[in-house]
């Protein structure tokens, strides 16, 4: 299958503080990412939806201006946490779309960054 | 609205066995995909099986299989042989137009023992 990555893995950041967590398609171009947040033991909720060279689709209750999304390039979304609160605090994890070959429409998913926020 | 159905938080079986996680799902859309996620301790989600609202045949991935039943609406995971190692979460998850984000259940812990 196809291979997403994301980085960092982990991180531990004051509060007041901005972090971005990258997501590459490692093989594949993908036009569309998307960002979810998992609580522990919670299923997946989506946040937004990054598409490539156009503006991101927030889910409802998610603010824009807190969860920057940038997606630009067919490789590469980011999303950055803007001034950081304890309660952002979870695990993000990214997924892109695969558009051509057997396993069109797939999504795969990069390993997930666990946040901390202090 | 779409939505995706887990009802066994958790599930329990001995090496070897066979077990049946189960989904279903409810939509108004004749065109979708219903996918099967695996997410051991360490976070990541797996990709294992994927069926579509018009294939005639049951997926099949190796010791996954995908029983759907289309009047139904359910797309339950078949895990034959189980190993120690499919300890973990499972997810069900549906795509219901090519390019949306997936929707997901809230999820099963399997859990095999020795």
């Amino acid at each position: 299958g196809a291979v997403v990555s994301q980085h960092p893995s982990r991180v531990i950041c004051k509060s007041g503080t901005s972090v971005k967590i990258e997501c590459r398609s490692l093989d594949f171009q993908a036009t569309t990412m998307f960002w979810y947040r998992q609580f522990p033991k919670k299923s997946l909720m989506l946040m937004a939806t990054s598409n490539e060279g156009s503006k991101a689709t927030y889910e409802q209750g998610v603010e824009k201006d807190k969860f920057l999304i940038n997606h630009a390039s067919l490789t590469l979304s980011t999303l950055t946490v803007t001034s950081a609160h304890p309660e952002d605090s979870s695990f993000y994890i990214c997924s892109a779309r695969v558009t051509s070959g057997s396993d069109t429409d797939t999504q795969y998913f990069g390993p997930g960054t666990r946040l901390t926020v202090l | 609205a779409q939505k995706i159905t887990q009802t066994q938080p958790g599930m329990f079986v001995q090496e070897k066995e066979a077990v049946t996680l189960d989904c279903t799902y409810d939509t108004s859309d004749p065109s979708y995909g219903l996918f099967w996620y695996k997410q051991p301790s360490s976070g990541e989600m797996i990709f294992l099986i994927y069926q579509g609202s018009y294939d005639q045949q049951n997926a099949t991935e190796g010791r996954y299989s995908l029983n759907f039943q289309k009047a139904r609406k359910s797309a339950n995971l078949v895990i034959s042989a189980s190993q120690l190692g499919d300890s973990a979460m499972y997810f069900c998850a549906m795509s219901n137009q090519a390019g949306t984000a997936l929707i997901f259940g809230k999820g099963t812990t399997l859990s095999v023992s020795s």
